[in-house]
């Protein structure tokens, strides 16, 4: 596409819940990230991807969250058990290998 | 670990005024640079990048910045504001020199303009 599509824009969830947040990248983006953003924080790195091997995920906070780009392209980040402190907008990016990132609009994920 | 200050979380300037955001950095090696801008309910923008070369960079809409290593600074100007730059601007910095896989951003400052 155009652009980096993330889905759903805004997802509220209930305390314990599973969620799932998909990214869909630039066509032909080797590189796939993930951030996530705390109100009035800057983006934290989460995780990355070359193709569909992750590379490193030394970002992502405990063992709930987890990340997966099977084909190469799509990539869905799953957060098991959600708590509170969940609460974020989560960034997805993508671009070329060793080139600027090109940024999702977010998901806005409220756990309640 | 790399990690990136920016000073002000709140910037106010007049039409037509200098924008000034400030930026520094603390790097054990020789960084990778960059300024973006999220307008409200879209995704970060890369405003422009410093990677070694020119010390002073230029960027879209009217933006430059200039990478000072002595100082270890990278502040965001703007000779003349206009009300669509009103948006919040990250500063954030390469883990990796040889790469930018990997960013970590400062918490970000909010830019208003008043007319």
């Amino acid at each position: 596409g155009a652009g980096v599509s993330q889905s759903p824009r805004y997802k509220v969830t209930k305390r314990g819940q599973d969620v799932a947040l998909r990214c869909d990248p630039i066509s032909g983006h080797v590189s796939l990230y993930w951030y996530r953003q705390a109100l009035g924080q800057g983006p934290e790195f989460l995780t990355y991807f070359n193709y569909e091997a992750q590379q490193d995920k030394s970002g992502l906070p405990n063992d709930r969250f987890s990340a997966e780009r099977p084909e190469g392209s799509i990539s869905t980040l799953t957060i098991q058990r959600t708590e509170q402190r969940d609460s974020a907008m989560y960034r997805c990016a993508s671009s070329l290998i060793n080139s600027g990132y090109t940024f999702g609009s977010g998901t806005r994920l409220t756990v309640v | 670990a790399q990690s990136v200050t920016q000073l002000g979380s709140h910037v106010s300037v007049s039409e037509g005024a200098l924008v000034l955001l400030r930026c520094n950095y603390s790097s054990s090696v020789p960084p990778y640079l960059f300024w973006y801008v999220q307008y409200p309910n879209q995704g970060l923008q890369l405003l422009l990048k410093y990677t070694s070369a020119a010390t002073l960079v230029k960027g879209i809409n009217g933006f430059e910045a200039e990478f000072k290593k002595s100082e270890t600074s990278f502040h965001l100007t703007k000779p003349s504001a206009h009300m669509s730059d009103a948006a919040e601007y990250f500063c954030a910095v390469s883990d990796d020199a040889g790469s930018n896989y990997k960013l970590t951003f400062g918490k970000g400052t909010l830019l208003t303009v008043n007319p």
